[in-house]
């Protein structure tokens, strides 16, 4: 069966450190995979998508990358702020078209 | 521009009874989904239209779900004969790109 599997539940930072999040997946070969914000009380927000032939991608603070060997992506927040605590969700196309997230990762920013 | 809404915010309903959720996608937009996150879990997809095609079900848990899109807009999801289990938080999104889809606020619903 295909799955999602984003390995920690919950992860606790200092300010200033790079958050590093991780969204390992099984039976899917998916074209790109993107990654999501979702503050409490709120619907998930866009942040980033990568292709399956791109290894890496940036934008501003965040940095994604995508290796299909290992059916792996990490996403990291790098100089990490308070305003960055929230829940983030990988997401991926599932064979009938439909987008399947993870559970997501609860990320806490300590100032 | 104006987002994705949905209405209510908030359902508390009896066991048993019907309810319907309802979701204005961004104007323009050709594909609108409906997810369920229950607390402090993912997203489960329930369902999916694009555009005048015929809508994915295939993450409806039951026959008591249900949802229609009239006039490729506005998309209600109909809940009949409502469990407890249904609690959870409905979100809808919608997307012109499949890849970035646009959430809104969700309605969450209690079943009593």
């Amino acid at each position: 069966s295909q799955k999602i599997e984003q390995n920690s539940e919950a992860l606790n930072i200092q300010e200033g450190k790079t958050a590093t999040l991780t969204c390992n997946y099984t039976n899917y070969s998916p074209a790109y995979l993107q990654w999501y914000r979702q503050d409490p009380g709120r619907g998930p927000v866009f942040l980033l998508l990568i292709r399956e032939n791109e290894k890496e991608k940036r934008k501003e603070r965040l940095k994604v990358t995508f290796d299909t060997t290992l059916k792996q992506s990490l996403f990291h927040i790098t100089a990490s702020q308070p305003a960055d605590s929230a829940t983030y969700l990988c997401a991926l196309l599932g064979d009938n078209n439909d987008m399947r997230f993870g559970a997501g990762t609860r990320l806490t920013v300590k100032p | 521009g104006a987002g994705v809404s949905q209405s209510p915010s908030n359902k508390v309903t009896e066991k048993g009874k019907d309810v319907e959720l309802r979701c204005d996608p961004i104007s323009g937009h050709t594909a609108l989904y409906w997810y369920r996150q229950s607390l402090g879990q993912g997203l489960e997809f329930l369902i999916y239209f694009q555009g005048n095609s015929a809508p994915d079900k295939s993450g409806l848990p039951s026959d008591r779900f249900s949802a229609e899109r009239t006039g490729g807009s506005v998309s209600t999801l109909t809940i009949q004969r409502t469990q407890q289990e249904d609690s959870a938080v409905y979100l809808c999104a919608s997307s012109l790109v499949r890849w970035e889809q646009y959430f809104g606020p969700g309605t969450r619903l209690t079943v009593t």
